[in-house]
């Protein structure tokens, strides 16, 4: 399959836990990508690789991955976390990449 | 420090080829840990990822899009390009490139901050 499906929209109270996963076949065997992506912004990347987060990205944020199943964690949700968050990674082919629809995230 | 830039017209006519360009500055384009990638957002939408280009000129397209679309570099001037023929209105979008790291594992890593592309007569 060549599609990553992700949750509905998400809300946290501020300062609790968050997880927003992606599912998808290709996920079995490569890492997504996660991007956050504020109004009026471009995407920006806050995950890679199997846990791995890019510098200037706070470590409220981790991610893991089991089966076909990716997931980004916001543990202790602040109020600019507001926003989209995309998954990313190569469809089973290897050789061409998809992303997620998008999970929007209200910080209550 | 990594820059990207996109340029080109805001506005296609139906059935005309969108032209966009991506300048890099702050980095070699003919980095080897690198593909060059275009992605694009319609208005209220989510991300697409519509190819990526190798310094090589090794492409690697959307299968949706991949009959209409054509990524090409020139390394001389530390650009790629983006062309999309037969345009609609379907193909009005918030249009990003981005630096995509292949170092073992993939991601976009740096983005440009996007141009509006409007399809329309």
């Amino acid at each position: 399959s060549s599609e990553l499906t992700q949750d509905p929209p998400v809300s946290v109270a501020l300062g609790q836990t968050v997880k927003i996963t992606c599912q998808g076949d290709s996920l079995r065997t490569f890492f997504a990508s996660w991007y956050q992506q504020r109004p009026g912004q471009a995407p920006l990347l806050v995950m890679y690789g199997k846990n791995d987060r890019p510098s200037g990205i706070p470590d409220r944020f981790s991610g893991s991955s089991s089966g076909n199943t990716a997931s980004l964690t916001i543990t202790g949700a602040q109020a600019e976390d507001e926003a989209d968050y995309y998954c990313n990674s190569r469809d089973s082919s290897g050789n061409h990449w998809v992303f997620g629809g998008g999970t929007k995230l209200t910080v209550l | 420090q990594l820059q990207l830039q996109e340029s080109g017209p805001g506005l296609v006519k139906p059935a005309e080829t969108l032209s966009l360009i991506c300048t890099v500055s702050g980095d070699s384009i003919s980095s080897t840990y690198y593909f060059w990638g275009w992605i694009r957002q319609p208005p209220g939408k989510g991300l697409e990822w519509i190819g990526s280009v190798y310094y090589s000129g090794n492409t690697y397209y959307n299968p949706s899009l991949e009959s209409r679309v054509t990524i090409s570099v020139d390394t001389s001037k530390n650009q790629f390009s983006l062309n999309l023929n037969f345009v609609t209105a379907a193909d009005t979008a918030l249009y990003y490139c981005a630096r995509h790291v292949r170092t073992g594992t993939y991601f976009f890593d740096k983005w440009g901050q996007g141009a509006l592309v409007t399809v329309s007569s």
